[in-house]
């Protein structure tokens, strides 16, 4: 079956342009999860959904940053007013049930965001 | 000091060789021991977890917790050239506001050669 799959794999912005990035979690999973993976580094957690719902925002960088998930699927982040410490390749992630049960997170390919 | 560290290598060993793969922890909160794979430009896949402490075999992978030193480690053995790639740790807590989030450490790059 399908995986996740993310859109653009590749994204180059000017800084202070605005991105979204896309993410279509496997189908009918309950848990969506952003993250963050600047070079050389490990991802670090941005936002997790439960369904349609935004229930830990508490990773996102700052106020330039927004995601969600209108219809308990697909998945987009914003990136308003990009700047350079913005390059990195975000990750989406989704598990079969809700945070309250371990799951395997499946991870997508990933969009690699530079900024110039 | 982030809350799991782990040494970047690179690590370079020979095919067959014995692969120690280790990480360290300060939050006595996780409960859950990942250990992710992660090839060049693409996303991380899980190789095996652990709850809590102990040992897990799964083929030649060997995953270790010890909760009292706050460190776990992967082993493999017979180690081939496809094991090339890049090795995280990750973690998370079983409760809390900060259920299903994981915590990784950078990673360590293993290259296996023939």
């Amino acid at each position: 079956g399908a995986g996740v799959s993310q859109s653009p794999r590749y994204k180059v912005a000017k800084r202070g342009q605005d991105v979204a990035l896309r993410c279509d979690p496997i189908s009918g999973h309950v848990s969506l999860f952003w993250y963050q993976q600047a070079l050389g580094q490990g991802p670090e957690f941005l936002t997790y959904f439960q369904n349609e719902a935004q229930l830990d925002k508490s990773g996102l960088p700052s106020d330039r940053f927004f995601a969600e998930r209108p219809e308990g699927s697909v998945s987009t982040l914003k990136i308003q007013r990009t700047q350079q410490e913005d390059s990195a390749v975000y990750l989406c992630a989704s598990s079969l049930r809700a945070a309250d049960h371990f799951d395997e997170q499946f991870f997508g390919p990933g969009t690699r965001l530079t900024v110039l | 000091q982030k809350e799991v560290e782990q040494d970047p290598g690179p690590l370079s060993v020979p095919e067959g060789a014995i692969v120690s793969l280790n990480c360290t922890y300060s939050n006595s909160a996780f409960q859950y021991f990942m250990w992710y794979r992660q090839y060049s430009r693409k996303g991380p896949e899980l190789l095996m977890y652990t709850y809590s402490s102990g040992n897990k075999e799964d083929g030649r992978f060997t995953a270790q917790v010890d909760k009292s030193s706050k460190y776990i480690s992967l082993f493999i053995r017979d180690s081939q050239p496809s094991d090339s790639a890049t090795y995280l740790c990750a973690m998370s807590t079983d409760r809390g506001s900060t259920l299903g989030r994981l915590y990784f450490g950078r990673g360590t790059q293993l290259t296996v050669w023939p």
